[in-house]
């Protein structure tokens, strides 16, 4: 039972356009909500996070956007560059239930063109 | 200041055989917690060590066992391995086990392949 699905397993964009990343989830239990991105032979590294209370928030090139009803989420990289080309990984946690343990999508593989 | 450090970073076993692999939690951490990331998926939580004991369980059979040592450094052990074994194994320390605290960092992961 996979309950956050990445349902892009990869996205070409070009230099200067955005990129947007889709994450679904189907436990209404989970409450916070992260990104982490992951080069090769290296772990993945934190992102942006967004709290289930909020529907936005922002951080310099990078937003994600929470839709609770659809139970739907969304990171937007602008502009993207070449430098963001990874594997970016959804998760999500059940904060008082199970603290900070993560359930991660599959992941989305991001190339920009330069 | 040292991030997570896992060791080895690759292996190579032999099913029926047994593994451990080792994780040195960021300076501050003192909770670790342990994933499993086959090829083309998404890490998948193992279990998580606080103060030298299990605090919680992912889907994962009996096989895999771990330890948590005083100094916060952590093992895991897989026994009669598996070729679904083969996967990339990640360690994450943070600072607490629950609440808020999200701030997991991360080690480079030990890529375990069974044949």
């Amino acid at each position: 039972d996979q309950q956050v699905k990445q349902n892009s397993p990869s996205l070409s964009v070009q230099e200067g356009r955005i990129s947007i990343l889709n994450c679904d989830y189907t436990n209404s239990m989970f409450d916070y909500f992260l990104w982490y991105k992951k080069y090769p032979a290296e772990g993945p590294t934190f992102l942006i996070s967004i709290s289930s209370i909020k529907d936005k928030n922002e951080d310099g090139r990078f937003t994600v956007f929470l839709n609770k009803s659809a139970k739907h989420l969304s990171l937007h990289i602008v502009p993207s560059q070449p430098g963001d080309s990874a594997v970016y990984f959804c998760a999500a946690r059940r904060t008082k239930a199970a603290g900070n343990k993560l359930t991660f999508g599959g992941g989305t593989r991001v190339l920009v063109k330069p | 200041d040292a991030g997570v450090t896992q060791s080895p970073t690759h292996l190579i076993k032999t099913r029926g055989q047994q593994v451990t692999l080792r994780c040195s939690p960021k300076s501050g951490h003192d909770t670790v917690s342990w994933y499993q990331q086959a090829l083309g998926q998404g890490p998948q939580f193992i279990f998580q060590y606080y103060e030298e004991e299990e605090r919680q369980r992912g889907n994962f059979p009996d096989r895999f066992s771990g330890h948590q040592f005083p100094n916060y450094s952590s093992e895991l052990n897989v026994n009669a391995l598996l070729l679904g074994d083969s996967a990339l194994y990640l360690c994450a320390s943070s600072l607490g086990a629950g609440g808020i605290n999200y701030g997991y960092t991360f080690g480079s992961g030990t890529r375990l392949t069974v044949v």
